[in-house]
Formats: structure tokens, C-alpha cells, sequence
């Protein structure tokens, strides 16, 4: 069965950056695009941007261009996000969502805080 | 980014029928649908239809969608206490290329 594993917990302090995993398994990995989708508590969903694990590049949201950079390892069927200059703003649970047609599968969501 | 618009909340009866609706514009909603996601307090979304109005399987038959110009909507009939939660509609923008949300709908079943 398809499953997005993601990676633990992040506390951070504004001005740094954190990098998140998505690890798939139960499909071929490289056989659809990766979306990254974030959270912020009691907010509703906000799509950071979109990564093919087969290859070229990512497409970001204007919002986070400049902050965000998405990449795979596909020996390791791995997405990864990493976002920089973290404000408080930026404290949220953050999503990889599998694109089968839309958002089809989600991983457990990463809780990323940012406070000093 | 322009979102989507739903309402805020709706409520509705035990095995009574909630419509929630989804309003974009030409180059999102009214281009190719939206698809409809469901999310429970603490827990990730998970997808109910797709743009096409199709169904994943495994979701409900009370569930189905719809699309009218600008305006998508998602009917949930025989409502169950299961079926309190928050719904998300999202659709492809091909003026920003983008994806983009509604702020979602939080449904009460009294």
C-alpha cells in the first residue's frame, strides 16, 4: 500500500532553517510528482509547491520563492523540503502529498516550530 | 495567492444532507473542477473526490460531487457523526500555476 513516512518534529529559532523528509514506499517513486503542502495551527492548507522525483525542476509558490527548495534521492524513494530564514509565521504542520491526479495520498505531517 | 471561497461552517442534522460549496474562477474551478478533501482534528487530509468528481476508492457512496460554471460542490447525504470534520477544495490555477485552497469548510452533524 502507498505510504508517505515523514520525518520528526523541527524547533527552530527564527533565521534558520529546517529541512524535512518524505520517504515513499508501495509505488514506483518516480512515477509521480510530489507535492508539499503546509498548515499553520488552527489555518487551513496552503500549497508550498510541487517536485517530479523523475527528474527537472520544481515549481515553487511566489510566495516561497527564494526560501524553499525541494529535492529527491530516488536510491532512497526520499523527497525532501527545505525551508530557509524561518520566521514565526513559518511555525506549522508541513504535508508531502502525492499527485496521482490531485492531492491522493499525504504523509503524517512534520510540526515545525520557530520560536526564540 | 487568490484562493477559493467556501463557507465557513455548516451544519446540518444527523442523516440529513449538507451541500458545501467551493467558488473560484474561469482559470481554476471553471477550468477543471476542484477536488475535495477531508480532514479530522490532528490528522492529515485525506482525498474524497477527485476534479473529475470521481470518487478514490474506499469513499463513501453518500458522497458526491459536482461542478456548475464557477462553483463546485460536494453533497454528503445519510449524514453520520464520522462525517464532522473540516473540507478543503483545491484545484489547479492556470493564470498563477499554482495550486490553490479554499479556507475550508468546518461541518457540524447536531
Amino acid at each position: 500500500q502507498v505510504q508517505l513516512v515523514q520525518s520528526g518534529a523541527e524547533v527552530k529559532k527564527p533565521g534558520a532553517s529546517v529541512k524535512i523528509s518524505c520517504k515513499a514506499s508501495g509505488y514506483t517513486f518516480t512515477s509521480h510528482y510530489m507535492h508539499w503542502v503546509r498548515q499553520a495551527p488552527g489555518q487551513g492548507l496552503e500549497w508550498m509547491g510541487i517536485i517530479n522525483p523523475g527528474g527537472g525542476s520544481p515549481t515553487y509558490a511566489q510566495k516561497f520563492q527564494g526560501r524553499v527548495t525541494m529535492t529527491r534521492d530516488t536510491s532512497m524513494s526520499t523527497v525532501y523540503m527545505e525551508l530557509s530564514s524561518l520566521r514565526s509565521e513559518d511555525t506549522a504542520v508541513y504535508y508531502c502529498a502525492r499527485e496521482a491526479g490531485d492531492f491522493d495520498y499525504w504523509g503524517q505531517g512534520t510540526l515545525v516550530t520557530v520560536s526564540s | 495567492q487568490a484562493g477559493l471561497t467556501q463557507p465557513p461552517s455548516v451544519s446540518k442534522g444527523l442523516r440529513q444532507t449538507a451541500t458545501l460549496t467551493c467558488t473560484g474562477n474561469s482559470n481554476n474551478v471553471g477550468n477543471q473542477g476542484a477536488a475535495w478533501l477531508q480532514q479530522h482534528q490532528g490528522h492529515p487530509p485525506k482525498l474524497l473526490c477527485y476534479r473529475n468528481n470521481n470518487r478514490p476508492s474506499g469513499i463513501s457512496e453518500r458522497l458526491s460531487a459536482s461542478r456548475s460554471g464557477n462553483t463546485a460542490s460536494l453533497t454528503i447525504t445519510g449524514l453520520q457523526p464520522e462525517d464532522e470534520a473540516d473540507y478543503y477544495c483545491s484545484a489547479w490555477d492556470r493564470s498563477l500555476s499554482a495550486w490553490v485552497f479554499g479556507g475550508g469548510t468546518k461541518l457540524t452533524v447536531l
